[in-house]
This record gives C-alpha cells, structure tokens and sequence, in this order.
C-alpha cells in the first residue's frame, strides 16, 4: 500500500511570490492534515480536511490556505510568501472511524523563501 | 501559549542504556497521547500511543508510562540502539466527534542520540 506522496520534495520560492503544494493521501484515507514545521516552532496544526471540507484551522494567517479535491487529494497554497515560511510543510492521511486513528505523516516538502 | 511541554532537547544515551523522554500538558480535554519518531528526511510516524484510562502501555522496548492527575506522560526506551537515534515528539489531541482525523498538538521534540 502506497503512503502518503506530497510533491514536490523541495521548492525554492521569492518573497512575495505564491506556492502551492500537493498532498495524495494513502489510498482510501478520506482526511487529511496539514502541519509546518520549523525548527522554532516545532510542528504546528495548519487545518484538516475531510469530504472536501476545512472541518479544523489553526492559528495562521489567511494566506494559508488549503482544499480537498473529491478524491480525497489535497493541495495547499501559501500567497504572498514571507521569509519566515520557509519550513517542512507535512501533510497526514487517516481513515475515518470511531476513536482516534493513526495519522501516517508524508516526507514533507521543504520551503525556502528567500 | 504551549499546551504540550517537552523535554529535555538533546538527550545523549550509551548503547543498552534506558532513554526517558518526558512530557507534560495543560489541557485536561485531552485525551489521546501519540508518540511519533522522525529521521532526518523523514516525515513523523507513529511510535506508540495511549488514552488516559491507562496508566502504561508498552511495545516491545518502547513503554508509555501516563499520569493523568499530574498531567503528564513519559517514553522510555529500554536498550536503546543506535537505530533508535532520531527526534522524538510527543503530542496530544481531543477526539474529534466525527471519528477520523484530528488536531494534533506536538512537543518541541527531543533530540536522541544513542552511542554504540
């Protein structure tokens, strides 16, 4: 069973400029989860989608923003690029069911905003 | 505002010895505490996790032990391997009443080195 693919693996972005990074869940996950992590900040809940639908945010500004495609793929966008948003962006996969299930976290894409 | 403290940093353990990881919470709605091990390049993964009607849950070497009144939990791995050297975060959440995904609220992580 594949897990959870993100692309690209490294992105080297301009200050003011716009990213967008993808996210395929492991097959028959339905939600999926963002996080950034910075050796500062540790890693930091972004939002989560299920069904195509933001059901949880954190503490960002709005130029983070995410979406769900139906087939339970995501992307999330980052405008207006700060220097301070160079990070690893992970994105997590997991079934849906009663109780807490495991959330399978993919390698990453490293932003450098420079 | 931290709501999952962890510590220490850097831990440094001979090959065979016991590495203890310690962390501690603030919000009693928590009730779900993962573990998870990173390799440098590696996204997290799930090392061991337990809700807190248990006081200790253990997977081969590696031992939660939980203290709910205390607000605080621990992972203990026993004969540490070189292989075990990685980054090791503890994290906490509150179940999501639609059953699936949820915020995970991460420690700023420990730094394992195990010396053979």
């Amino acid at each position: 069973k594949a897990g959870v693919t993100q692309t690209p693996r490294y992105l080297i972005k301009t200050r003011g400029q716009q990213v967008t990074l993808s996210c395929s869940p492991i097959s028959g996950h339905r939600s999926v989860s963002w996080y950034q992590q910075t050796p500062g900040q540790g890693l930091q809940f972004l939002f989560e989608y299920f069904s195509e639908t933001q059901r949880n945010k954190g503490n960002f500004p709005g130029r983070f923003s995410g979406r769900q495609f139906s087939n339970s793929r995501s992307e999330m966008n980052v405008s207006t690029l700060e220097l301070g948003d160079s990070a690893l962006y992970l994105c997590a996969s997991s079934s849906v069911g009663r109780g807490h299930t495991e959330a399978f976290f993919g390698q990453g894409t490293r932003l450098t905003v420079v | 505002q931290q709501q999952v403290k962890q510590s220490p940093q850097s831990l440094i353990v001979q090959k065979g010895g016991i590495s203890i990881i310690n962390c501690a919470y603030e919000n009693t709605a928590f009730d779900y505490f993962p573990w998870y091990q990173q390799f440098p390049g590696k996204g997290p993964a799930l090392l061991i996790a337990i809700r807190p009607d248990v006081s200790e849950k253990k997977e081969g070497r590696f031992t939660i032990s939980f203290n709910k009144s205390a607000k605080q939990f621990s992972l203990h791995i026993m004969d540490s391997q070189p292989g075990d050297s990685a980054t090791y975060f503890c994290a906490a959440s509150i179940e999501n009443s639609g059953g699936s995904n949820y915020k995970l609220t991460f420690g700023k992580g420990t730094l394992l080195t195990v010396n053979p």
